[in-house]
């Protein structure tokens, strides 16, 4: 256990609804990354935030993803208008202080049908 | 960032210790080389972080050539509880707010 958890751990839904998805971190971790994950790749990263602000966006994160973390702690990530090509596990990482290393969630598995 | 290459798979037997190498031509003087497990439907977790030479802790060992073009994870005496999948990275220290970059990995199968 990393002390990082996620909710929820799976989830499916219909091609065309919205889902949204949650990241709780270490508490004293102030930057936030999400990552997302299909079947045989390593992780690619989304989004990183640092407290509140969203410092930096992949081009992966499309028009119809967002993320905030509205109070520098918890950060959600939300898919609208979900695609079959959104199916992967979306994955939370946050590292202590300055450092390099993350520490991620168990990810959540998002199956589009 | 430099880029890794490291084998697809690799299969190994309790109690063998298994030696995965990665490649890193292009890696620059302030980059580090880390290594990250990942356990099915897991986040990939921390294992070592080196910079040359040798690094050793109480799951691995981390060799580094003079040269760092490569480096090679070892571990000792594995278990059915190593299956998993190996990733190298290569980062630059100097710069901690960076993402990581993940290749493909390696997936290890310990047979018993």
């Amino acid at each position: 256990d990393t002390g990082v958890s996620q909710d929820p751990r799976h989830k499916i839904t219909k091609r065309g609804q919205n889902v949204t998805f949650r990241c709780d971190p270490i508490s004293e971790h102030n930057r936030l990354y999400w990552y997302r994950q299909t079947l045989g790749q390593g992780p690619e990263f989304l989004t990183y935030f640092q407290n509140e602000a969203q410092l930096e966006k992949s081009r992966l994160l499309s028009d119809r993803f967002s993320a905030e973390r509205p109070k520098g702690s918890f950060s959600t990530l939300e898919i609208q208008r979900t695609e079959q090509g959104d199916s992967a596990m979306y994955l939370c990482a946050t590292p202590p202080g300055e450092t390099d290393t993350q520490y991620f969630g168990p990810g959540t598995r998002l199956t589009v049908l | 960032l430099a880029k890794t290459t490291q084998p697809i798979s690799m299969d190994s037997y309790e109690g063998q210790e298994v030696n995965i190498t990665c490649s890193h031509n292009n890696i620059a003087t302030n980059d580090y080389i880390t290594w990250y497990q990942q356990f099915p439907s897991q986040g990939p977790r921390f294992i070592i972080q080196g910079y040359k030479t040798k690094v050793t802790n109480e799951v691995a060992s981390l060799f580094i050539p003079a040269d760092r073009k490569s480096s090679t994870l070892s571990l000792p005496r594995v278990s059915l509880s190593d299956t998993a999948v190996y990733y190298c990275l290569v980062g630059d220290m100097d710069t901690g707010r960076r993402a990581l970059t993940f290749g493909s990995g390696t997936r290890l199968q310990v047979q018993p």
